[in-house]
């Protein structure tokens, strides 16, 4: 099994709501990605956890809250976004450390911010 | 400075005929190269990578890369073009002294016309 799953799919939040989104992955994979990816653009790497401890903030605002309950669950907490921050978010996992480790996506979390 | 340059926004290649999407690199040490796929609307798939041994490496549906230290490419190829091959294509680098974070191409959006 090499799957990721998000969840929801689809999300549409105003600017005062509090939302999550959820990732599950079943491979023991013990690094897990959280990427913004605008349209026709590349992913942009927001946070990684290692072995369920926060490892890189790529200098996220602080209305982005990542979690990690657990090896196999990563959650994105969303509190007060802006209009900007509608964009497709991508959870990933890949094995562990290793410069030559490649990571799963899952399909993604569509977020509009109205 | 570590760089991919992915030089062609678009290609189109005609149904049966041979691929290629370009890819360059620039880093400071050993190169660890990536090729992701996107289908609309979907997260990204893992297709193959280059860790070292044979320049040429074969991966899922059909595709293969060629790693040329020299021209510092990592391009890729695939004989014979499907339509459902379509899609938007990232080439992605990181050096040997990098455990996560990856510096990824703009994307070529490939098109193939039955």
């Amino acid at each position: 099994d090499t799957e990721v799953t998000q969840t929801p799919k689809h999300l549409v939040m105003g600017m005062t709501n509090k939302k999550s989104l959820k990732c599950e992955q079943h491979m023991g994979h013990r690094a897990m990605y959280w990427y913004k990816q605008k349209a026709k653009k590349p992913p942009e790497l927001m946070f990684v956890y290692s072995y369920e401890k926060l490892s890189i903030n790529e200098s996220v605002p602080s209305r982005f809250s990542p979690e990690c309950p657990n090896s196999s669950l990563l959650n994105l907490h969303l509190h007060a976004l802006q209009p900007e921050d509608s964009a497709l978010y991508l959870c990933a996992s890949s094995q562990g450390r290793g410069a030559g480790t490649e990571a799963f996506f899952g399909q993604g979390t569509r977020l509009t911010v109205v | 400075a570590q760089s991919v340059a992915q030089p062609e926004d678009q290609v189109n290649v005609a149904e049966g005929n041979p691929l290629t999407v370009k890819c360059t690199y620039s880093v400071s040490g050993n190169p660890y190269l990536f090729w992701y796929v996107q289908y609309p609307n979907r997260g990204l798939q893992f297709l193959l990578k280059y860790i070292t041994g044979d320049n040429l490496v074969k991966g899922s549906y059909g595709f293969e890369a060629e790693f040329n230290k020299s021209q510092t490419s990592f391009h890729l190829k695939k004989p014979s073009a499907l339509v459902s091959d379509s899609a938007l294509y990232f080439c992605a680098v990181r050096d040997e002294d990098s455990n996560y974070q990856l510096i990824w191409g703009a994307g070529t959006k490939l098109i193939i016309k039955p």
